[in-house]
């Protein structure tokens, strides 16, 4: 798996309920990401957080929240106000330093799907 | 923000052609990455082109990176089926120290 989990697979939300999306990593990195894939689209940022206890917000940050309590989790609420939560999300991590200039590792995605 | 565009969206060939897919980028960059990724997976790093560099091989791939064009190529020789999968290029946003993808490319090998 690259040193990246992601679970569940598949997850299936309500209308008006939370769900959140689990992202552990075991390689002791600091930078981890959160993307939005949509069919056929590339990927769109919606948080990332490159310290423990610190994150920001991506491009389309709004429906959605993160913490980063522990070095190797970063998980991903999707809210009820994210009227249009179906997509495939995933998570990443990268090794890079202070300058980035290095590759992302990712996570085997999650299809988050509305009943 | 999309900073790379790839072109063409969708591409079929035979096995045993060429594919070969651009990206067009806006803004000025320190490097350029290609990713793959199956259907229904995750995101895999196939190379990475520094700014300083005009081309790059990896086993059958082979990177060229045109700073002056704003614009990178991804030609892949030889093609064989299980190269069948979505091609993306990705470029630093270093403000906030991540990528910034492109649309993809939709590879096609038909067997």
């Amino acid at each position: 798996d690259g040193g990246i989990t992601q679970s569940p697979k598949y997850l299936f939300r309500k209308e008006g309920q939370n769900v959140t999306l689990s992202c552990e990593q075991n390689l002791n990195h600091d930078a981890m990401y959160w993307y939005r894939q949509d069919p056929g689209q590339g990927l769109r940022l919606i948080y990332y957080s490159h310290i423990v206890n610190d994150f920001q917000k991506g491009d389309i940050a709004e429906g959605y929240s993160v913490s980063r309590e522990k070095k190797e989790s970063f998980p991903l609420t999707v809210t009820s106000a994210q009227k249009n939560p179906t997509a495939f999300y995933l998570c990443a991590y990268s090794t890079g330093g202070i300058y980035f200039n290095e590759k992302l590792f990712f996570g085997s995605g999650t299809q988050l799907s509305v009943l | 923000s999309q900073q790379g565009e790839e072109d063409p969206q969708a591409l079929s060939i035979q096995e045993g052609e060429n594919a070969t897919m651009n990206c067009s980028y806006k803004t000025s960059i320190n490097n350029l990455q290609w990713y793959r990724q199956n259907s229904g997976r995750g995101l895999v790093h196939l190379i990475l082109i520094r700014s300083n560099e005009r081309e790059k091989h990896s086993g059958r791939l082979r990177v060229t990176l045109d700073t002056s064009k704003k614009s990178s190529s991804l030609l892949i020789t030889a093609s064989r089926a299980a190269d069948t999968a979505s091609y993306f290029c990705a470029t630093p946003d270093t403000g906030r120290r991540a990528l910034t993808f492109g649309s993809g490319t939709r590879l096609q090998v038909q067997p």
